[in-house]
């Protein structure tokens, strides 16, 4: 079956410090991959997708194959980057999502 | 307000009551999908509809639980014989009819059901 694991469930770092959100999936073949993030009070909206390769808000994330990793990262962290992640596959028309990771960017 | 809505926001109904919710989309996405998700974990995939047609139905789910979307506009989820079990956030998520992997979930605010 499908798996997404986000092994932390929460993270604090500081201001300014590089911030790394890990996702692990278990798939053989090559699905698609999406971080969704949920600020406080706000609904859960789309932060970034692999096939874009794009850059969010300075967040990215690189898909690697070898390790079934979609790890998110940016290298300086903002208080305002504070917001529960949650890393997600889809696979024909259903999404698995992870565990979600709670970010804490202290001031 | 253009996004996802969902009605009621707050539910609390007493064991063994029917529940019906109701999702209204974007306007012109054609998929929508239904999502349960709890304390601690991340949005559970729950059932999919491709205009009117239900195409995908998780196969965890109860027979309890049934899921229209009659003329392919507003869907609604209904829960029967409710069980504490089935206390929970309830999401939907819209997305347009794109071609290629654009993928985009649009999601709505979800219905908060508390099962006493």
């Amino acid at each position: 079956a499908q798996r997404v694991t986000q092994p932390e469930k929460l993270l604090s770092v500081f201001k300014g410090a590089p911030v790394e959100l890990k996702c692990n999936y278990s798939y053989s073949g090559s699905p698609e991959l999406f971080w969704y993030v949920q600020y406080s009070r706000q609904r859960l909206q789309l932060l970034l997708r692999h096939i874009s390769r794009e850059s969010i808000k300075g967040f990215t994330a690189d898909l690697n194959k070898g390790e079934t990793s979609f790890h998110l990262k940016k290298p300086f962290a903002q208080e305002e980057d504070s917001a529960m992640y949650y890393c997600a596959s889809l696979t024909g028309n259903q999404f698995y999502f992870g565990t979600g990771t709670s970010l804490t960017v202290i001031p | 307000d253009t996004g996802v809505s969902q009605d009621p926001r707050h539910k609390i109904t007493k064991r063994g009551q029917n529940v019906t919710f109701r999702c209204d989309p974007i306007s012109e996405h054609n998929r929508l999908y239904w999502y349960r998700q709890t304390l601690g974990q991340g949005p559970e995939f729950l059932t999919y509809f491709q205009n009117e047609a239900q195409l995908e139905k998780s196969r965890l789910l109860s027979d309890r639980f049934s899921a229209e979307r009659p003329k392919g506009s507003f869907s609604t989820l209904e829960i029967q014989r409710t069980e504490q079990g089935d206390s929970a956030m309830y999401l939907c998520a819209s997305s347009p009819r794109l071609a290629g992997a654009y993928n985009e979930q649009f999601f709505g605010p979800g219905t908060r059901l508390t099962v006493l």
